[in-house]
This record gives C-alpha cells, sequence and structure tokens, in this order.
C-alpha cells in the first residue's frame, strides 16, 4: 500500500509547455512538500501546504504553482517549461503537529525538457 | 540560519567493515536531525532520527547514529556494511519553525565493494 504516490513518473516535453504532477498520501498527515534534486542531486524544498494552507514558498519563479485541494493531494503545475526545470521532483508528507517529525516521500517524477 | 554540512561526497569501504558517514550540524535551540538513504532511481527512504533521549538512536537496515551536541554532529553508522547498502545518504536537520521544512546536506554516496 503506497504511502506516498506520485504521477507521473517520468515526463518529457518541449521548452514552453505546461505541464502537471501530481501527489497523494494516505499516511492521514497534515502536511505536504514539493523538493526538487538537481543533476548534482541536491536537494531543496519549494513548496509546503498545512491543511490546504500554502505555508513555505521558497525563492521559486511563478511559473511554478502548487495547489492543494485537500490535506491528501498536492499538485505542482509548471508553465512555460524551460531547459533548467529539468530536474526530480519529490512529493513528501509528515505530521508537523504530533511527536511524529519525519517526512515521507514519494518516488519522484524525473522532468526532462528538451 | 539552520544547516547542515556532509564533508564527504564519497566513502568507501569494504565489506564487513564498519562504516561511518559524517555529517555536522548548525541550529539555534535543540535540534531534530535525521538520515535518509536514496537508491538509485527511488525516493528518499527515512532511516532514524534524534529527537530528544539516547545520544545513540538505532533506525532501520542495521543502522545507527550518535549525537553529540559539543561537537554538533550526528554521525551514521554501521558495524558491519553489506554490498547492498550502497546508495547516497542525506543528513537532514528540521528547521525551526512550525512548518516541518527539513534541510538537507549536499548527500554522501557510500560505495561498499565486495
Amino acid at each position: 500500500d503506497t504511502a506516498v504516490s506520485q504521477t507521473p513518473k517520468y515526463l518529457v516535453t518541449q521548452m514552453g509547455n505546461d505541464k502537471s504532477i501530481k501527489c497523494e498520501q494516505n499516511l492521514g498527515h497534515d502536511t505536504m512538500y514539493w523538493y526538487k534534486q538537481d543533476s548534482k542531486k541536491f536537494l531543496k524544498i519549494m513548496f509546503s501546504y498545512n491543511n490546504k494552507e500554502l505555508i513555505i514558498n521558497e525563492t521559486v519563479p511563478n511559473r511554478f504553482s502548487p495547489k492543494s485541494p485537500d490535506k491528501a493531494h498536492l499538485n505542482l503545475h509548471i508553465n512555460s517549461l524551460e531547459l533548467g526545470d529539468s530536474a526530480v521532483y519529490f512529493c513528501a508528507s509528515s505530521q508537523v503537529f504530533g511527536s511524529s517529525y519525519e517526512q515521507y516521500f514519494g518516488p519522484g517524477t524525473r522532468l526532462t525538457v528538451t | 540560519a539552520q544547516s547542515v554540512a556532509q564533508p564527504e561526497d564519497q566513502v568507501n569501504v569494504a565489506e564487513g567493515n564498519p562504516l561511518t558517514v559524517k555529517c555536522t550540524y548548525s541550529v539555534s535551540g535543540n535540534p531534530y536531525l535525521f538520515w535518509y538513504v536514496q537508491y538509485p532511481n527511488r525516493g528518499l527512504q527515512f532511516l532514524l532520527k534524534y529527537i530528544t533521549g539516547d545520544n545513540l538512536v538505532k533506525g532501520s537496515y542495521g543502522f545507527e547514529a550518535e549525537f553529540n551536541k559539543s561537537q554538533t554532529s550526528f554521525h551514521l553508522k554501521k558495524p558491519s556494511a553489506l554490498v547492498s547498502d550502497s546508495a547516497l545518504y542525506f543528513c537532514a536537520v528540521r528547521d525551526n519553525g512550525n512548518t516541518g521544512k527539513l534541510i538537507f546536506g549536499q548527500g554522501t554516496t557510500l560505495q561498499v565493494k565486495p
């Protein structure tokens, strides 16, 4: 039973296109996150939602727009894709308020912009 | 500002030998510390955490980590390495705010040779 799932796993698209990545967690957590892992494997947080409220919005181009329809889902929409957006995008979830602090990660979406 | 450093890009160890992956941190207040492992083309998997209590924390797959407040370190250890332990390891510290944000080190590649 997958805890944090993402679709699609792979995404290949051309510059200028718009694409979305979806994430779902069935852990009952109150907070979800988007991370970007670059080609050097460095992980950087992009956004976070707590119970549908945006609580982290790092320095990310406004072409990136997260949406959380409910606390189990967090989507990432990217407009006007650029070559530099090529990376692996990870969704994660955690229970921020409570005794469990660790985050659980999805399998990642490898985005390739050509 | 909180930060995490993993001073080694790669650690090489022979199978059966003990392994150590180093991590140092800088936080204000009490640190919440985590180790994650990433296998090729997979998401991050939670290994262990230090929140409070005993300085030696035991986690998944036989890994443990030692919290040392005076040296601000949280090194990951395993008494006997397996070839299957070869992966990318991330140390992380939780940000002091209420967002649950994790700040990751740059990662250390562990290579265990038969």
